[in-house]
């Protein structure tokens, strides 16, 4: 699994809450990227980041914003969460030149 | 029209066939091809990774990459009811661009 851990597992919230979702990674690894997966549209990357402080934009960056202060750890914010915004996330690690490790995944849902 | 196509399924295969799933691209610049194994409930799981085009086996798996056609398979041997699940085939291109695009994919069932 990578070392991977994604908390929380399931999220219900309401909207216009912020919400922030969190990725834990053990191995050190440099590249760190959040998904999210929907019917019908597959896998598409929000945010990644290339190392600590350093963070770039996916093809569905809108509403969504990202930190990384600590290797290990990738957050991704929700500032003010919208149905459209119900999703499975994923977080993902880069290992080698190309082969990306998905976490367990959160769960969340924006009534 | 999708960058990556994929027939979202359902496919349901008797155990021990030869199973064929596939994707097709429209952006040539696409070099690097991956397969992942979608449990439910569960996040991608990185099966078989191939560079540009040709074979690639790895125990009952074999990926084929055709570039001149723009399509890939995934080719699963001897198929087992633990095979059940999505399978995603995603790709990138190779000018230093992080995103990796997927396709939607195919719901597999094999039945004992």
């Amino acid at each position: 699994d990578a070392g991977i851990t994604q908390s929380p597992r399931h999220k219900v919230t309401e909207t216009g809450t912020p919400v922030t979702l969190r990725c834990h990674q053990t191995e050190n690894h440099r590249y760190m990227y959040w998904y999210r997966q929907d019917p019908g549209h597959g896998l598409r990357l929000i945010h990644y980041s290339y190392g600590v402080k350093d963070t770039d934009k996916g093809e569905v960056s809108d509403g969504y914003s990202v930190s990384r202060s600590k290797t290990e750890d990738f957050l991704l914010t929700l500032e003010s969460a919208t149905s459209s915004q119900t999703s499975v996330y994923f977080c993902a690690i880069r290992q080698g030149e190309n082969e990306q490790f998905f976490g367990p995944g959160t769960r969340l849902t924006v009534l | 029209q999708k960058e990556v196509e994929q027939d979202p399924g359902p496919l349901s295969v008797p155990e021990g066939a030869i199973v064929s799933l596939n994707c097709t691209y429209s952006n040539s610049a696409f070099q690097y091809f991956m397969w992942y194994r979608q449990y439910s409930r569960k996040g991608p799981e990185l099966l078989m990774y191939t560079y540009s085009s040709g074979n690639k086996e790895d125990g009952r798996f074999t990926a084929q990459v055709d570039k001149s056609s723009k399509y890939i398979s995934l080719f699963i041997r001897d198929s087992q009811p633990s095979d059940s699940a999505t399978y995603l085939c995603a790709m990138r291109n190779n000018f230093g661009n992080e995103k990796l695009t997927f396709g939607t994919g195919t719901r597999l069932t094999i039945i004992p």
